[in-house]
């Protein structure tokens, strides 16, 4: 089992609608959950982060993390085609340990 | 833009070279971060400097190396390249004290020819 599962997509929605993107884990040791958006040939972009469990919102975005189902997701609100990028998500045990990070998962927002 | 940079963007070179890439992390950050990402592998951690010195190492052949000089810039070396080297490289920084997120560079691209 590898140690983050991320769906790689394509996910294609219409503009306007709410995004839900998501990865499991498998070490019950990570305590900082983060969401990086990648463009094409541009690096990864931090987005959001989060210590332990609860929510976290920023505009049209909203980080969840469930310890106890080890599952993150990460909500878009009235997606924009300028959303479309790839979303990874990432993960680490304290503060000096190394990133874990999913494989990502590609976005299309449809005008 | 993160603050991070990387050069150069593109670096085309032959199987068995070796090359040199560079990182200047964010103003005021001590610690530097390398990792590659390729399609199949997605983005692997290969090691970390903090302030001069080597903090952590992940997923780094013992072709490559790097260091973190006395200014925090950091340079990641590739010897005796392969083609499975082909690769995006990219640098990140984060701050000292308490929870820093990691902030990333546009990368540089590698093509082993």
């Amino acid at each position: 089992q590898k140690e983050v599962e991320q769906d790689p997509g394509p996910l294609s929605v219409p503009e306007g609608a709410i995004v839900s993107l998501n990865c499991t884990y498998s070490n019950s040791a990570f305590q900082y959950f983060m969401w990086y958006r990648q463009y094409s040939r541009k690096g990864p972009e931090l987005l959001m982060y989060t210590y332990s469990s609860g929510n976290k919102e920023d505009g049209r975005f909203t980080a969840q993390v469930d310890k106890s189902s080890k599952y993150i997701s990460l909500f878009i609100r009235d997606s924009q085609p300028s959303d479309s990028a790839t979303y990874l998500c990432a993960m680490s045990g304290n503060r000096d340990d190394k990133i874990i990070f999913g494989k990502g998962t590609r976005l299309h927002i449809l005008p | 833009d993160s603050g991070v940079t990387q050069t150069p963007k593109h670096l085309i070179t032959a199987t068995g070279q070796r090359v040199t890439l560079r990182c200047s992390p964010r103003s005021g950050d001590l610690s530097v971060y390398w990792y590659q990402q390729s399609l199949d592998q997605g983005l692997q951690f290969l090691i970390q400097y903090y302030n001069g010195e080597e903090r952590a190492k992940g997923n780094i052949l013992e072709r490559f190396s790097a260091q973190q000089f006395p200014d925090l810039h950091s340079e990641l070396n590739l010897s005796s390249l392969e083609l499975g080297d082909s690769a995006l490289y990219f640098c990140a920084s984060s701050g000292g004290t308490g929870y820093q997120p990691q902030h990333f560079g546009d990368g540089t691209r590698l093509s082993i020819l």
